[in-house]
């Protein structure tokens, strides 16, 4: 029973375009959600998160958009860039549970130079 | 300059011969975790030390347990490791939790140790 999806596995964007990656989640509770970014032979690293009191985080490149009633949110890259090439993974924790982190089965970008 | 430090990297072992996974970390973070990550599949959460409190969730196999000796090590044993136990295995620290996650903080992940079943 997956409570975070991430239903691209993978994702190819040509360098300078934006890079759209998506996230779907079933439980209500989730208050609070990150994405982190993995490169190979490396942990995940986080890259931004969203509480569930907004619907929009900024940090340079990368936009995160939460949309509660669809239960959806959405990672933005512009623009996107090789370097940016990696495993995103989506995550989310509830208030009850917040040490938890839920993570998605995560989403392969590769941006094509 | 390593924060999080996993060995092996690689573990190869038998079916059934007990295995340890070490974790260690510099950052003197006060909660360590153990995650598991199965190819394809999201990282998924055994359990977690906060401080020397141990916290295990509830679909974790009796088959692995851990140990915290000190603030910096915890360590993962698979007592009679399965062909469906190989995976791998991420090792996550956080200064704190709840408050600090929703304050931007997070867990930081080491490299991770793949381990085979043979």
């Amino acid at each position: 029973d997956q409570q975070v999806k991430q239903n691209s596995p993978s994702l190819s964007v040509q360098e300078g375009r934006i890079s759209i990656l998506n996230c779907d989640y079933t439980n209500s509770m989730f208050d609070y959600f990150l994405w982190y970014k993995k490169y190979p032979a490396e942990g995940p690293t986080f890259l931004i998160s969203i509480s569930s009191i907004k619907d929009k985080n900024e940090d340079g490149r990368f936009t995160v958009f939460l949309n509660k009633s669809a239960k959806h949110l959405s990672l933005h890259i512009v623009p996107s860039q090789p370097g940016d090439s990696a495993v995103y993974f989506c995550a989310a924790s509830e208030v009850d549970s917040s040490y938890k982190l839920i993570f998605g089965s995560g989403t392969r970008l590769l941006v094509r130079p | 300059d390593a924060m999080v430090i996993q060995n092996p990297r690689y573990q190869v072992t038998q079916f059934g011969k007990p295995v340890t996974l070490s974790c260690s970390q510099t950052l003197n973070h006060n909660v360590m975790y153990w995650y598991q990550q199965k190819s394809s599949q999201a990282p998924k959460l055994l359990f977690h030390y906060y401080d020397k409190d141990f916290n295990n969730e509830a679909d974790t196999p009796d088959n692995f347990q851990s140990r915290r000796p000190n603030t910096s090590f915890c360590f993962l044993d698979i007592r009679s490791p399965g062909l469906g136990d190989a995976a791998m295995y991420l090792c996550a620290t956080s200064r704190d939790w709840g408050v600090d996650l929703r304050g931007g903080e997070t867990q930081y992940f080491g490299p991770g140790t793949r381990l085979l079943v043979l």
